[in-house]
């Protein structure tokens, strides 16, 4: 079955740039779909990053749009997070999943969700 | 701050129905189907109902989704003690081009 990991620095400073990967397993990210990125802060609710589209087209939540950059490497099944400049308020659970959408996104869900890799930003 | 709301919190005894609404707009729910994820404590969230009042394989029948203009609303029926999770509705805003989910709402088993 199809099986999302992420993985990534757990720590990292105010003004650096937060990488993370998600390796997919048991599907083939060039065949289709969408792939997203979630994350979650301590004790608050879910809020949607940012998705890519298997060819390459990327979707990013307005409010995170000028620091977000998520990329896709077919050749080792992977899709990946940048965010520059973080500061405290980064902190949180960032969940990858795929997502089955419609071209016009009438329907677009996530189906398949990682176990979430936990970030702190911190001096 | 999310363009979905929801009640912070619902709450009943085993076996009773529970109800929780998810207020949207036009450009999100009144436009476009609505999801609604189920997240137990220390885990990840799971896809619960899609395009409105589709359940994926494995979810229980006691789990129903409906809508309504620019509304929706997740029912759980006979409710049970592991149904005490954070349950999300999301959907596509076509005005912010993006995905949005709701508040979360809070369901505690007395």
């Amino acid at each position: 079955q199809v099986q999302l990991q992420e993985s990534g620095p757990g720590l990292g400073k105010p003004s650096e740039t937060l990488s993370l990967t998600c390796t997919v397993s048991g599907y083939s990210i060039s065949s289709g779909y969408y792939w997203a990125w979630i994350r979650q802060p301590p004790g608050k609710g879910l809020e949607w990053i940012g998705s890519i589209y298997h060819t390459g087209s990327t979707y990013y939540n307005p409010s995170l749009k000028s620091r977000v950059t998520i990329s896709v490497d077919t050749s080792k099944n992977q899709f990946s997070l940048k965010l520059s400049s973080v500061t405290a308020a980064d902190t949180a659970v960032y969940y990858c999943a795929r997502s089955d959408s419609s071209s016009n996104f009438y329907y677009h869900y996530m189906d398949v969700w990682g176990k979430g890799t936990t970030v702190t930003v911190s001096s | 701050q999310s363009v979905l709301t929801q009640p912070p919190s619902a709450s009943g005894t085993p076996g009773q129905r529970v109800t929780i609404s998810c207020s949207g707009s036009s450009s999100n729910i009144g436009s476009n189907t609505v999801n609604w994820y189920q997240q137990l404590p220390g885990t990840a969230p799971k896809l619960l109902i899609y395009t409105d009042d589709q359940r994926p394989s494995g979810v229980p029948d006691r789990f129903s989704g409906s809508k309504s203009g620019t509304s929706a609303s997740l029912a759980i029926s006979g409710l049970q003690s592991e149904d005490e999770a954070d349950y999300y509705c999301a959907a596509w805003d076509d005005s912010l081009n993006g995905y949005v989910f709701g508040t979360g709402t809070k369901v505690t088993v007395l």
